[in-house]
């Protein structure tokens, strides 16, 4: 079992529509854990963190966290063509150096 | 803020040569950083660990003297890919965490694409 996963998509989602994205993770005392954003070709980005369990919001982004079922996920509300691109879940664990592990990825499109 | 640059962000070289990569954390002390190889479609794979004025802890599978890590200051580290062959092709990226806690994110530079002729 990897210990971040990922459903690979592609997710399609129309214009306007939300895209729901999830990981589950199965370090228990995993403390910290991040969704970044990745275009083609280019590095990841941070767009949220989440450290607690229940909803973040920032904009049209929602982390939402439940440790006791070891699930974070992303909601992008409105989702935008330009919201295209591979979403990471990262999650920090309890192991030596406090290093992120990623999941392999979604690949999310919105078509107009 | 939290900005870090990584320098080149392309090369081109023939095959043995040894190129150097660049990552620079620009407005905040990384007391870690991480290195990263991305191949086409793939996902992100971390190679090591840099830690400052210390020896960078690498993952498995990855040579540590075809991969030499230097992370001599709290805003720099470098990694220099050693005679360069075709199969080292590929995108690296690093990464940084600010030192003023282990649950900072990590602020990722832009990459450096590195083709071996």
């Amino acid at each position: 079992q990897k210990e971040v996963e990922q459903n690979s998509g592609p997710l399609s989602v129309p214009e306007g529509a939300i895209a729901s994205l999830n990981c589950t993770y199965s370090d228990r005392g995993s403390q910290s854990f991040f969704w970044y954003r990745q275009y083609s070709g280019k590095s990841p980005e941070l767009i949220m963190s989440i450290y607690s369990n229940g909803d973040k919001e920032d904009g049209r982004f929602t982390a939402q966290l439940n440790k006791a079922s070891q699930y974070v996920s992303l909601l992008i509300r409105d989702s935008q063509p330009s919201d295209s691109a591979t979403y990471l879940c990262a999650v920090r664990g309890n192991n030596a150096g406090n290093m992120l592990t990623f999941g392999g990825g979604t690949r999310l499109m919105v078509k107009p | 803020g939290a900005v870090v640059s990584q320098h080149p962000s392309w090369v081109i070289c023939k095959s043995g040569t040894s190129v150097k990569i660049e990552c620079r954390s620009l407005d905040f002390q990384a007391t870690t950083m991480f290195w990263y190889r991305q191949f086409p479609k793939q996902s992100l794979m971390l190679m090591a660990t840099s830690n400052e004025g210390s020896k960078a802890t690498y993952e498995q599978g990855v040579e540590k003297d075809k991969f030499l890590i230097n992370h001599a200051s709290l805003t720099l580290s470098t990694l220099t890919v050693t005679s360069a062959h075709p199969e080292d092709s590929s995108f690296y990226i690093c990464s940084a965490r600010s030192h003023r806690g282990d649950n900072q994110p990590q602020h990722f530079g832009d990459g450096t694409r590195l083709s071996i002729l």
